[in-house]
């Protein structure tokens, strides 16, 4: 149980174009979802949390207008790089928990994470 | 600031030989640990979760949680070559809000 789908798991796109990500909860629900970014060899990023039907909250550094967040429902949430440049080259990953799995406590589940390369 | 910190490595084992990855955590009211497998160039996996002082097995992992010394561990019995990734552990509040803060994970190679 709890997996959670990322599509697409490459990109490789020209400066200026706008990419989209998908992650999908599979089977559950998710009101929240966590997007992260990855540089190579470094730890895990948190850039924002995804809420349904609200706002994303972003962490402190990272520009809402330049990384769109949607949530429309409970099993999708989209994040969305605006005029990608070469310097958004990086590893993103989903993740998501499933709320009945306890609450408070429950752990994250990764999507299979997309690798952008921006040209 | 809540900071979760392992050492980087790399931690390196023969085969068959007992792999020890240490964590230690910032924030007291922390209640939720947990591990997590991250092989190069893919996202993590939970690997083990654990809630309650003591130990917690599972086939070769076993998490120790040690509340009062903010201090969590991850042993891998007969290390195997595929165990080899980079190790995050992970550290939560009780709180639904609370996020889930990662520390910078440890890199194990396994020597076959």
């Amino acid at each position: 149980g709890a997996v959670v789908s990322q599509h697409p798991s490459w990109v490789i796109c020209k400066s200026g174009t706008s990419v989209k990500i998908e992650c999908r909860s599979l089977d559950f629900q998710a009101t929240t979802m966590f997007w992260y970014r990855q540089f190579p060899k470094q730890s895990l990023m948190l850039m924002a949390t995804s809420n349904e039907g609200s706002k994303a909250t972003y962490e402190q550094g990272v520009e809402k207008d330049k990384f769109l967040i949607n949530h429309a429902s409970l099993t999708l949430s989209t994040l969305t790089v605006t005029s990608a440049h070469p310097e958004d080259s990086s590893f993103y990953i989903c993740s998501a928990r499933d709320p009945l799995q306890g609450a408070g406590n429950q752990p994250q589940h990764f999507g299979d994470g997309t690798r952008l390369s921006i040209l | 600031q809540k900071e979760v910190e392992q050492n980087s490595g790399p931690l390196s084992v023969p085969e068959g030989a007992i792999a020890s990855l240490n964590c230690t955590y910032s924030d007291r009211g922390s209640q939720s640990f947990f591990w997590y497998r991250q092989y190069s160039g893919k996202s993590p996996e939970l690997i083990m979760s654990i809630y309650s002082n003591g130990d917690k097995e599972d086939g070769r992992f076993t998490a120790q949680l040690n509340k009062a010394s903010q201090y969590v561990s991850l042993l891998i019995r007969d290390s195997q070559p595929s165990d080899s990734a980079t190790y995050l552990c992970a550290v939560k509040g009780f709180a639904s809000y609370d996020k889930v803060i990662f520390g910078p994970g440890t890199s194990l190679s396994v020597i076959p």
